[in-house]
């Protein structure tokens, strides 16, 4: 079953980009890759998916690699409300998903 | 809309007691889905549901956890002879349908203390 790798913990600069990374070298050909949010003492909050080619919507973007092996969730103008737990899923087992221990993001003023 | 909610927001009980934790998923979501976070870690996969019907309850730990959803809507997870390390956020969410991309909404979950 396809795993991810993410760093434990990341600083952004405030109004700066913040790139998170995720490794899934085990993910197979129709798996999706997730992105969600945990602020704390909420539960998780959607941010965006993909299969293969590259997502873009309000909140972020995220850029999968050729041979989808990892990826890169990007907030463009990082605010001190982005401060939370990033976790990077893929989709087991049909509807599983495995949230593993994600990156907690500080967003410094 | 109403997003998912559930209820209790907080429960404490004591070793051996058992409870009930409840989640009202969003109107017309058919797919539903437990959830277990211990501090420091993320959400672990308990059981899944399509409609009535537990499609997946693999993620279930053992026979005291048990998850009903009678009418396709409103699901309860019910633990017999709580232990201490039940002690966690138990978080729903539910989905339109039960494909692989469809989005997950949850709810603010239910933290459970066994004494």
């Amino acid at each position: 079953d396809a795993k991810t790798t993410q760093p434990p913990s990341m600083d952004c600069a405030e109004g700066r980009a913040a790139n998170l990374p995720c490794n899934h070298s085990t993910i197979s050909g129709n798996e999706y890759v997730y992105w969600y949010r945990q602020i704390h003492s909420q539960g998780p909050q959607y941010i965006i998916h993909g299969l293969k080619n590259n997502e873009t919507n309000e909140m972020a973007s995220l850029i999968i690699t050729e041979d989808r092996k990892s990826s890169t969730l990007i907030l463009p103008h990082a605010t001190l409300r982005d401060t939370a737990v990033y976790y990077c899923i893929v989709r087991v087992f049909g509807n599983q998903f495995y949230f593993g221990t994600g990156t907690s993001l500080t967003v410094i003023p | 809309g109403a997003g998912v909610s559930q209820t209790p927001s907080n429960k404490v009980t004591e070793k051996g007691k058992y409870v009930e934790l409840r989640c009202d998923p969003i109107s017309g979501h058919t797919a539903l889905y437990w959830y277990r976070q211990s501090l420091g870690q993320g959400p672990e996969f308990l059981i899944y549901f399509q409609g009535t019907g537990a499609a997946d309850d693999s993620g279930l730990p053992n026979d005291r956890f048990f998850a009903v959803r009678p009418e396709g809507s409103v699901s309860t997870l019910k633990i017999q002879r709580t232990e201490r390390g039940d002690s966690a956020v138990y978080l729903c969410a539910s989905s339109r349908g039960g494909s692989a991309v469809d989005e997950q909404f949850f709810g603010p979950g239910t933290r459970l203390t066994v004494l």
